[in-house]
C-alpha cells in the first residue's frame, strides 16, 4: 500500500481541465511544502512537472499547476492535450526517516 | 545536457548480489544529492535510498536497510547501489535521480531492470 493516496484513474476531453488529488497525513503532505508531481509515459522515466507544491521547472507548460490544502495536494492540467495522457505520481517529503513517499499513481486518459 | 545513465541491471538468483551504477554528465556531480527509486513491473514508484553530495550521509527505505549500500565516487561522476541478499520482491526498474530541491528529482536516468528469479 502506497503512503500517499491517489485515484487510480482520471480522464477528460481535449481542451478540458482535470484535477488529480494526492492525500497524505500531517506527517508528510500536510507537514511540509515539499510536494512534487511527476509525469511518466509508458516505458519512459518519470519527468518532474511540479515541485514545492506549485512551482514549475523550466520547460513545463503553464497548463500544469499544483496546490495544497491541509493533507491533500492537487495537480490540475488545463487545456488537456493528447500528449498529456500518462501516469502521474505525487510525492512528498516524509520526514528524516522515510525521506520520500510516493502516491500509487493516477492514469490520466485523454478521451 | 544534464544526464544520468544507469547500468548494471540483469537477472540474478535469489540471495545473489548486483551492483548498479549511475554515470552523471553535464553538471557538477559533486554538488548534488542523488536518490535511487525503483518501480516493480506495472507498479508505482518506491523510494530506495539517498546519498548527500560528499557521500558522508546516507539513508535507506526499511525494505532494503541492511542489504543495500549506496555510495558515490565524485572523481568518476558515478553513483553506485550495491545490492546483496536479493529477493524476488526487489525485481524492478531502478532509477537514479538528481535532487532539485528536497524531495523533487530532476532529471531521472532511463532506468536499469533488475530481475531476481531462479
Amino acid at each position: 500500500q502506497s503512503a500517499l493516496t491517489q485515484p487510480p484513474s482520471a480522464s477528460g476531453s481535449p481542451g478540458q481541465s482535470v484535477t488529480i488529488s494526492c492525500t497524505g497525513t500531517s506527517s508528510d503532505v500536510g507537514g511540509y511544502n515539499y510536494v512534487s508531481w511527476y509525469q511518466q509515459h509508458p516505458g519512459k522515466a518519470p519527468k518532474l512537472m511540479i515541485y514545492e507544491v506549485s512551482k514549475r521547472p523550466s520547460g513545463v507548460p503553464d497548463r500544469f499547476s499544483g496546490s495544497k490544502s491541509g493533507n491533500t495536494a492537487s495537480l490540475t492540467v488545463s487545456g488537456l492535450q493528447a500528449e498529456d495522457e500518462a501516469d502521474y505520481y505525487c510525492s512528498s517529503y516524509g520526514g528524516s526517516n522515510t525521506e520520500v513517499v510516493f502516491g500509487g499513481g493516477t492514469r490520466l486518459t485523454v478521451l | 545536457e544534464v544526464q544520468l545513465v544507469e547500468s548494471g541491471g540483469g537477472l540474478v538468483q535469489p540471495g545473489g548480489s548486483l551492483r548498479l551504477s549511475c554515470a552523471a554528465s553535464g553538471f557538477t556531480f559533486s554538488s548534488y544529492w542523488i536518490h535511487w527509486v525503483r518501480q516493480a513491473p506495472g507498479k508505482g514508484l518506491v523510494w530506495v535510498s539517498r546519498i548527500n553530495s560528499d557521500g558522508s550521509s546516507t539513508n535507506y527505505a526499511d525494505s532494503v536497510k541492511g542489504r543495500f549500500t549506496i555510495s558515490r565516487d565524485n572523481a568518476k561522476n558515478t553513483l553506485y547501489l550495491q545490492m546483496n541478499s536479493l529477493r524476488a520482491e526487489d525485481t524492478a526498474v531502478y532509477y537514479c535521480a538528481r535532487v532539485l530541491t528536497y524531495n523533487s528529482f530532476d532529471p531521472w536516468g532511463q532506468g536499469t531492470l533488475v530481475t531476481v528469479s531462479s
